[in-house]
């Protein structure tokens, strides 16, 4: 099992919003970060600590957090979305203090 | 613009040792943490280690800490993972990254913001 939670799966149609959770109890003090990645390639860093989004990606990628829950939005769904979005944070602990959620597939229909 | 190359995967039997290279550019070396990230075949993410900025604070995953010891030379700009006792559960491509922050102390990732390519590590007889 996995101290992130995220939804195996999510599914939108182009044009439409998708919206991606991820959930745990280290959530509640600690950010969130958000990764792209497609088959083959290097993930890509798409939002750090919640709600900052990195240089050269675009704004229809927001971020929020509330709770123990953070949570990727992605306006505007084009097909080069479609990708496994992973969900990071930090653990206060020195042993495994570094921790990834299961990852979610987002298809684009 | 920010490079990680890693190298050193390749086919190995199990029980023996390997050791990943990554060698950075584009960026000051020394002054950020750098993670060790692997993706087994059919597999989500999983953070194997990290290394501070000045090499002194060392973090592991629980499934690979004794076997696997994670170094740096900030002279040379490489990252280094030495993984012994290799089994079929190690199986999968290794991934150097660089965090945003020094990951000195708590909270010791503050994202991590570039990737290498990956290299690939498959143990079998």
């Amino acid at each position: 099992s996995y101290e992130l939670t995220q939804p195996p799966s999510v599914s939108v149609s182009p044009g439409q919003t998708a919206r991606i959770t991820c959930s745990g109890d280290t959530l509640s003090n600690q950010r969130g970060h958000w990764y792209q990645h497609k088959a083959g390639q290097a993930p890509i860093l798409v939002m750090y600590k919640d709600t900052e989004r990195p240089s050269g990606i675009p704004d229809r990628f927001s971020g929020s957090s509330s709770g123990t829950t953070v949570t990727l939005t992605i306006s505007g769904v084009q097909a080069g979305d479609e990708a496994d979005y992973y969900c990071q944070s930090t653990v206060n602990r020195d042993s495994d203090p570094v921790v990834f959620g299961g990852g979610t597939k987002l298809t684009v229909l | 613009q920010v490079e990680l190359v890693e190298s050193g995967g390749g086919v190995v039997q199990p029980g023996r040792s390997l050791r990943l290279s990554c060698g950075a550019s584009g960026f000051t070396f020394g002054s950020h943490g750098m993670h060790w990230v692997r993706q087994a075949p059919g597999k989500g993410l999983e953070w194997v280690a990290l290394i501070s900025f000045d090499g002194r604070n060392k973090y592991y995953a629980d499934s690979v800490k004794g076997r696997f010891s994670v170094s740096r030379d900030n002279s040379k700009s490489t990252l280094y993972l030495q993984m012994n006792s290799l089994g079929a559960e190690d199986t999968a491509t290794y991934y150097c990254a660089k965090d945003i922050s020094g990951s000195y102390s708590f909270p010791v990732s503050g994202g991590i913001d570039h990737w290498g390519q990956g290299t690939l590590v498959a143990v079998s007889s």
